[in-house]
This record gives C-alpha cells, sequence and structure tokens, in this order.
C-alpha cells in the first residue's frame, strides 16, 4: 500500500513553460485535494475533487487546472508558468465517514521553481 | 484578521521539555480541530484530531480546544529530538454530511526544535 504519490519531486521551469505534476493514490479515497505550500505561508487549498468526474475550486485556483477521470489519480496542470508559481505543492486524499472528521492524508511533495 | 493565527516559530527547547503549541481563530463556526505534524521535506501527516471543546490525550500528546476564547492549543510531554519538526494545526466546520467538513483551514505551522 503507497498511499499517496508524487511525480516528479522536483522541477525547474522556465517562465511561460507548461507541465503536469501527477498523484495518485491507492486506498479507494473518494476526496483527493492539490495544496500549494509557501514558506511561512501554511498550505493553501487549489483544487478538489469528490470523486471521479466533479472537481472545484480552492482558495487559490488561478493559473492551474485539474480533472479527474479515476478514482486513483488527481493530475494538476500548470500552464504558462509564473515565478509566483514557485512552491511545494502536495496532493491529499481522504473518504469520507458519517460521524467523525475527515483524515487527509499527504503525498510528499513536489518542489518546483520557475525561473 | 486571518481566519487561523499561528506563532510561526521557531521554537527551541531542550530535551524533556514541555512544549505548548497553540492556534487562534476567528470563525465560530469551526469544529473539528486538528494538529498535523511535517518533518522537513516531507508531507504533513495527522497527529491528533478533536471535536468540539475539551481535551484529548494520546500517549505524550494532549490537544486542547477551548471554543469559548477560540483558541486550541497542543501540549508535548517529555519532548524528544525526533519530535523536531513543524506542527501546524488546522480546522474545519460542520459539513453537509453532518461530519467535518473536508474543507480545512491551516495555520501557518510553528517550527519546533529539540536539542538533545
Amino acid at each position: 500500500n503507497a498511499g499517496v504519490t508524487q511525480t516528479p519531486k522536483f522541477r525547474i521551469l522556465k517562465i511561460g513553460q507548461s507541465m503536469t505534476l501527477q498523484c495518485a493514490q491507492d486506498m479507494n479515497h473518494n476526496y483527493m485535494y492539490w495544496y500549494r505550500q509557501d514558506p511561512g505561508m501554511g498550505l493553501k487549498l487549489i483544487y478538489y475533487s469528490v470523486g471521479a468526474g466533479i472537481t472545484d475550486k480552492g482558495e487559490v485556483p488561478n493559473g492551474y487546472n485539474v480533472s479527474r477521470s479515476t478514482t486513483e489519480d488527481f493530475p494538476l496542470r500548470l500552464e504558462l508558468a509564473a515565478p509566483s508559481q514557485t512552491s511545494v505543492y502536495f496532493c491529499a486524499s481522504s473518504s469520507r465517514r458519517t460521524g467523525i472528521t475527515d483524515t487527509q492524508y499527504f503525498g510528499p511533495g513536489t518542489r518546483l521553481t520557475v525561473l | 484578521q486571518k481566519e487561523v493565527e499561528q506563532d510561526p516559530g521557531p521554537l527551541s527547547v531542550p530535551e524533556g521539555a514541555i512544549v505548548s503549541l497553540n492556534c487562534t481563530y476567528s470563525n465560530s463556526a469551526f469544529q473539528y480541530f486538528m494538529w498535523y505534524r511535517q518533518y522537513s521535506r516531507k508531507g504533513p501527516e495527522l497527529l491528533m484530531y478533536t471535536y468540539s471543546s475539551g481535551n484529548k490525550e494520546d500517549g505524550r500528546f494532549t490537544a486542547q480546544v477551548d471554543k469559548s476564547s477560540k483558541y486550541i492549543s497542543l501540549f508535548i510531554r517529555d519532548s524528544q529530538p525526533s519530535d523536531s519538526a513543524t506542527y501546524l494545526c488546522a480546522m474545519s466546520a460542520r459539513g453537509d454530511s453532518g461530519a467535518g467538513s473536508y474543507q480545512l483551514t491551516f495555520g501557518k505551522g510553528t517550527k519546533l526544535s529539540v536539542i538533545p
């Protein structure tokens, strides 16, 4: 059971380039999330998905796109990379169980630098 | 005023000390409170969660919620060098299903170093 996996671990992009950050989970979780973490700024939600085919914007969605064609995968697309997108990106997943709060399981992160 | 305030530290303590980490919040709808631990260059992992007010203990860790003051705390007893990490508080309101909402609001995190 690998949990949440993310690729790549590191990436350097030039301004204007595009890339896709991959995220996969093998826990059969319905809910998946993308966060960015800037130094000293905590975690900000970019997009989330409550199931295959269903996605919605979080707090900071501008400059990003997502898709969810399967339960397992939730890729994050950056179009026209900008220096402001330099950050560490975390993918997370969770299952919903009535009556208790939700445990989000995080991947190891992708460190992205845009120059 | 930000929804969740957390002192970023850094906080440095000697091994064996009692550590107190805190967050304040402004949204009275928050009912579910969590503490995540994040080691350097790793993803956060859930350490403890509590619902509503009160205390919860798990080994050396105690989570405390005071909803009247909108204040939550995490206490670490007999701190160890392996506790050195960044601790993030997180909270959510009640979701549509009646359980906690899946949308969490995180504090900025407090970096803790436990010195041997």
